[in-house]
């Protein structure tokens, strides 16, 4: 098992270009989520999707939107990037009752 | 507004001494409480988690203790070791389980 995946690993990007993080996840979970970390922020929930279909707003959301695309694969994507949004973007599953979520390892972006 | 709050960004500790990291949190709805350790370059990944109707929850050398008078959880690691050097982030949920709020992390180094 593959775990999380999550690509690409590193992206520059100018300010206003958009692009798509993609993550998949092989271990039938139903819910998955994208986090930023920032330095002294910790993590924080942009979007989560408790079940196929479904999406939500997470503490920071603006800028971003998300699509899950089937059970497997969740992704985000910057419509119009800003320096604001550099960062480290982490994907994360979780599967039925158990809290615990299994992290992907990350993408390092950069706003330019 | 940080729900959930780790006031020691970092900790150094001699191997075999015991390492104690702090958590504190200020909604009364959240019910449990997760730790999570983080290797640069990584995602972070699940240690030890805790229900509010326990305050106890140990799993080898790592206890965590939970006082909900306090708001307040703590992680014991006994004894410590090199690679436990990580960092240690605290993460609570409460409610549906869909969203969870981390802190900032406290980077703790094991002094061989």
């Amino acid at each position: 098992n593959a775990g999380v995946t999550q690509t690409p690993k590193f992206q520059v990007l100018k300010t206003g270009q958009s692009m798509t993080l993609q993550c998949a996840q092989d271990m039938n979970h139903n819910s998955m989520y994208w986090y930023r970390q920032d330095p002294g922020m910790g993590l924080r929930l942009i979007y989560y999707s408790a079940s196929e279909g479904t999406t939500d707003k997470g503490e920071v959301p603006n800028g971003y939107n998300v699509s899950r695309l089937n059970k497997r694969e969740f992704s985000l994507r910057l419509e119009s990037a800003a320096p604001s949004q550099t960062s480290v973007y982490f994907c994360a599953s979780r599967g039925g009752a158990i809290y615990e979520q299994y992290f992907g390892p990350g993408t390092r972006l950069t706003v330019t | 507004d940080q729900q959930v709050k780790q006031n020691s960004p970092s900790l150094s500790v001699q191997e075999g001494r015991i390492s104690i990291l702090n958590c504190d949190y200020t909604n009364s709805m959240f019910d449990y409480f997760l730790w999570y350790k983080k290797y640069p370059a990584e995602g972070p990944t699940f240690l030890i988690s805790i229900s509010s109707i326990k305050d106890k929850n140990e799993d080898g050398r790592f206890t965590v203790f939970l006082n909900k008078s306090a708001k307040h959880l703590s992680l014991h690691i006994v004894p410590s070791q090199p690679g436990d050097s990580a960092v240690y982030f605290c993460a609570a949920s409460g409610g549906t389980g869909n969203q969870f709020y981390f802190g900032t992390g406290t980077s703790l180094t094991v002094i061989p």
